[in-house]
C-alpha cells in the first residue's frame, strides 16, 4: 500500500499563472486534508474533504483557491492567478473513515509540494 | 467544540536533559490523540498515538505521552534530549463524532542546546 502521494514535489509558477497540486490518498482512505506551511511558520489548516464533498473549508482563502476530491482520481488543490505570497509548502493528509468504536487511526501525510511563485 | 492548545510555541533544552512539550485538548467526544514531528524541510511523521487503550503511550525515538482525562492533557516527554530531536512537534486530536475532523495544534518548535 503506497503512502500518500503528492505531485509535483516542486512547482515554480510566475505571478498570474495557475497552480494545480495533486494528492492521491492511501488506498481505502476517503478523508483528505490540505494544509499550508509558510516559511518559518506552522501548519495552517485549509480544507477537509471527503469523497465528492467539501466538509470544512474554513481555512481556505475566499478568492483564487479551490479544492476538490472527486469520486475517481486524486484530490486537487487549485490556486488561480498566483501571487508571491502563495509561495509555501502544501501538505496533504489522508485518513480512513470512522470504523466502529475502536478509535480512529491517524492521518498519513504526503511529502508536500513546495510552490515557488516568481 | 473541539480544539487543541500547545502551550509553548518554542521550547529550548540542553542535550541530555528531559523534554516536556505540553498539549491540552477540548473535545465533547472521546478523542484519539496523536503527536507528529516535522524536521526542517521534511514531511510529517507520526510519533505516537492514543486510541482509548493504555493511557501511557510509547512512541518512536524514546518519546512517550500520557493521556490524562481529568486534566484534558496529552503532554509529550522524553527523558534525555538528543540533538536530532530538534524539530517542530504537533499535537493532534481526532474527536469521535460525525464530523470526524482532525485538528492540529499550532506546533512547538524544540531547540536542543549543546
Amino acid at each position: 500500500n503506497a503512502g500518500v502521494m503528492q505531485n509535483p514535489r516542486h512547482l515554480v509558477r510566475r505571478r498570474g499563472q495557475e497552480a494545480r497540486l495533486r494528492c492521491s490518498p492511501m488506498k481505502g482512505h476517503s478523508h483528505v486534508y490540505w494544509y499550508r506551511q509558510l516559511p518559518e511558520e506552522g501548519l495552517k489548516f485549509m480544507v477537509y474533504l471527503q469523497k465528492e464533498n467539501i466538509i470544512d473549508e474554513s481555512g481556505m482563502p475566499k478568492e483564487r483557491f479551490s479544492a476538490e476530491f472527486p469520486k475517481e482520481g486524486p484530490s486537487i488543490l487549485r490556486i488561480q492567478q498566483v501571487v508571491r505570497g502563495d509561495s509555501a509548502a502544501y501538505f496533504c493528509a489522508s485518513s480512513p473513515p470512522v470504523v466502529g468504536t475502536g478509535g480512529y487511526t491517524e492521518a498519513f501525510f504526503g511529502q508536500g509540494t513546495r510552490l515557488t511563485v516568481v | 467544540a473541539q480544539s487543541v492548545t500547545q502551550l509553548d510555541s518554542h521550547v529550548s533544552v540542553s542535550e541530555g536533559t528531559p523534554v516536556l512539550l505540553r498539549c491540552n485538548y477540548s473535545s465533547s467526544y472521546s478523542p484519539s490523540l496523536f503527536w507528529y514531528v516535522q524536521h526542517p524541510n521534511k514531511g510529517l511523521q507520526l510519533l505516537l498515538k492514543y486510541t482509548s487503550a493504555a493511557t501511557l503511550v510509547k512512541g518512536i525515538n524514546g518519546f512517550e505521552a500520557e493521556f490524562k482525562k481529568s486534566e484534558t492533557s496529552f503532554h509529550l516527554t522524553k527523558p534525555s534530549a538528543h540533538m536530532s530531536d530538534a524539530a517542530e512537534y504537533f499535537c493532534v486530536v481526532r474527536p469521535m463524532n460525525r464530523d470526524d475532523k482532525i485538528i492540529f495544534g499550532k506546533g512547538t518548535r524544540l531547540h536542543i542546546l549543546p
